[in-house]
């Protein structure tokens, strides 16, 4: 059974800081992984996703996540935070092949102090 | 278009009422998912359709009855719910070996 742990239920950056959201998966197969985010009282977006094409996946906002097979892991970054950052970000993973389900990490709060 | 769209966006239901989510999409994905999440936790799947079929359901209870009349649209039929089963209800949809996309929810409250 496929899972993902997401290491920090919250993480305070500054304005214009690096943002390092953690995330490791367990997998028996080559995994598709996901980040999304979720604003207040909304449904949740796609930030980037790895379909097993570039390890170094780029996606919306400025966010950047690296495949890392050797220490299961895909962490999401961004070089300089921006008070819109301030969100739920989940981690998600999905086997390949066929429809199946995508499973949530536990999120994380990103902060952004002014 | 790129959009699932849910309605109502807002439910208050008593424990006696039967109503209905509905969920559409026109991106001509196959698959189509229910969710439930709860505040501050993540979403938590319920069913999944595959090509119109019940493919998954995540041991739901009855009370949760999905339909999929046709490749664009989705329904979860609620019948006798309980207040515990107040959440946000997400639906998405998906090609095969894509990104789920969703929608924004149905606040749902059950008094």
């Amino acid at each position: 059974a496929q899972s993902v742990t997401q290491l920090g239920s919250h993480v305070s950056v500054s304005e214009g800081a690096l943002v390092l959201l953690r995330c490791n998966y367990s997998s028996s197969v080559p995994p598709y992984l996901f980040w999304y985010v979720q604003y207040p009282n909304q449904g949740l977006q796609l930030l980037l996703k790895y379909t097993s094409a570039a390890t170094l996946v780029k996606g919306i906002n400025g966010f950047e996540a690296e495949f890392k097979k050797s220490e299961t892991s895909f962490h999401l970054t961004k070089p300089s935070a921006h008070m819109s950052d301030a969100a739920e970000y989940f981690c998600a993973v999905s086997e390949t092949g066929g429809y199946q389900k995508v499973t949530f990490g536990t999120g994380t709060k990103l902060q952004v102090i002014p | 278009d790129t959009e699932v769209t849910q309605t109502p966006k807002h439910l208050v239901m008593g424990m006696t009422n039967k109503k209905s989510l509905k969920c559409e999409q026109h991106m001509g994905h196959r698959a189509m998912y229910w969710y439930k999440q709860k505040a501050k936790k993540p979403p938590e799947l319920m069913f999944v359709y595959s090509y119109e079929k019940l493919s998954i359901n995540e041991s739901v209870p009855s009370r949760f009855s999905p339909e999929c009349p046709n490749s664009s649209l989705l329904n979860l039929h609620l019948h006798a719910l309980q207040p515990e089963d107040s959440a946000l209800y997400l639906c998405a949809s998906r090609a095969v070996g894509t990104e789920a996309f969703f929608g924004q929810g149905t606040r749902l409250t059950v008094v």
